[in-house]
């Protein structure tokens, strides 16, 4: 079983609609939980962490964590063109190590 | 506030041959982390560095090592290299103890690693 897994995609959403990416882990242990976008040719930018359950709001943005499902989600709100990328999902195992494990990552677009 | 920098930005290098990679951290972030990323792939684990300690190490192979620099800088170095090492090559630099948590990690731009 892969440590993090997310839905490959691609995902493609209209311009304005809800966007919802999906992240499940294997560590029951994970404490710490992270978004990253990656524009295409480009290195992963941070926009959302959450360390514990429930809802996490930035903007436009929403993370929800559920530790007893091992869930961990990512939903965009009036999504835009510019949201086009790849969305990373990245958790640190137990005992507070700073290693970061990824999924492969939500290829999304956003249509016009 | 200047970001974390990485050098150089583009590598093309022959099988057999070493590589040295730089990082510098953002201002006042001590911890320095290396990973790779394959075209399609998350980027993966190798290195963490913290106050020039080494506190974590991936599955890679003893052709990786890395060195943390008292100013906090990294260099990531690749020898006998592969074609299978061809990859984007990322720093990310944290500061423990900000969030009370883990720590949040700030990537550079990466440098792009092509072996021939």
């Amino acid at each position: 079983q892969k440590e993090v897994e997310q839905n490959s995609g691609p995902l493609s959403v209209p311009e304005g609609a809800i966007a919802s990416l999906n992240c499940t882990y294997s560590d029951r242990g994970s404490q710490s939980f992270f978004w990253y976008r990656q524009y295409s040719g480009k290195s992963p930018e941070l926009i959302m962490s959450i360390y514990s359950n429930g809802d996490k709001e930035d903007g436009r943005f929403t993370a929800q964590l559920n530790k007893a499902s091992q869930y961990v989600s990512l939903l965009i709100r009036d999504s835009q063109p510019s949201d086009s990328a790849t969305y990373l999902c990245a958790v640190t195992p137990q005992g507070g190590s700073e290693k970061l494990v990824f999924g492969k990552g939500t290829k999304l677009t956003v249509n016009p | 506030d200047a970001g974390v920098t990485q050098s150089p930005t583009h590598l093309i290098k022959t099988r057999g041959q070493q590589v040295t990679l730089r990082c510098s951290p953002i201002s006042g972030h001590k911890s320095v982390s290396w990973y790779q990323q394959v075209l399609g792939q998350g980027p993966q684990f190798i290195f963490q560095y913290y106050e020039k300690e080494e506190r974590g190490r991936g599955n890679f192979p003893d052709r990786f090592s890395a060195r943390q620099f008292p100013n906090y800088c990294s260099e990531l170095n690749v020898n006998a290299l592969l074609l299978g090492d061809s990859a984007l090559y990322l720093c990310a630099s944290s500061s423990p103890y900000q969030t009370g948590m883990t720590y949040e990690q700030y990537f550079g731009p990466g440098t792009r690693l092509t072996v021939t």
